[in-house]
């Protein structure tokens, strides 16, 4: 059972252009979300968070959105470069497990010159 | 080094032998996470430890698995008779506090992950 979906397993956006990156969650005591970047044979780098009790994040080129009501939230990355492709990894964390991150299986960002 | 490392970074072993994967965490980061990462997924959490404590082992597969953090700092995860389904990337985190990595200011920080392959 997933609790922390990402359906699409990759995206090609053109340099300059909006990525948009989505994530799915269905467990209703997470409460803290992240997103987290990896390079091939690196480990995942933190890159913005958010809390439920706000519904928008903003830190440079990347803002995160939550949408409580539908369990969903996103990442923004505008203007897209060519250093920004990568794996991006959608992690959650509850209050009944407050240190456990649970994490989708990742979407792969391509940004094409 | 200023970020958490782990060696080796790549093992191979036979299906059998006994390994061991370190984690060095950034310096005077309380919380330890240990993770399982299988190809094309998102890593699965093992254990955390807050300081020397191990707070929560649910995530370890079977007995064959064993962490440890004896001083609160480096740690090592140990698996026992190695078969084949242990194959993966291990992955270590740390965080400064105590909460695991919870708020804004403290996510956890990850290694650059022990690549495991059993023959």
């Amino acid at each position: 059972d997933q609790q922390v979906k990402q359906n699409s397993p990759s995206l090609s956006v053109q340099e300059g252009r909006i990525s948009i990156l989505n994530c799915d969650y269905t467990n209703s005591m997470f409460d803290y979300f992240l997103w987290y970047k990896k390079y091939p044979a690196e480990g995942p780098t933190f890159l913005i968070s958010i809390s439920s009790i706000k519904d928008k994040n903003e830190d440079g080129r990347f803002t995160v959105f939550l949408n409580k009501s539908a369990k969903h939230l996103s990442l923004h990355i505008v203007p897209s470069q060519p250093g920004d492709s990568a794996v991006y990894f959608c992690a959650a964390s509850g209050v009944d497990s407050n240190y456990q991150l649970i994490w989708g299986a990742g979407t792969k960002l391509i940004i094409k010159p | 080094g200023a970020g958490v490392s782990q060696s080796p970074r790549y093992k191979v072993a036979k299906r059998g032998q006994d390994v061991a994967l370190r984690c060095d965490p950034i310096s005077g980061h309380v919380s330890l996470f240990w993770y399982q990462q299988a190809l094309g997924q998102g890593p699965e959490f093992l254990t955390y430890f807050q300081n020397e404590a191990q707070l929560d082992k649910s995530g370890l597969p079977s007995d064959r698995f064993f962490a440890e953090r004896p001083e609160g700092s480096v740690s090592t995860l140990k698996i026992q008779r190695t078969q084949q389904e242990d194959s993966a990337v291990y992955l270590c985190a740390s965080s400064w506090g105590g909460t695991g990595g919870r708020g804004s200011n403290q996510p956890q920080h990850f290694g650059d992950g022990t690549r495991l392959s059993i023959l």
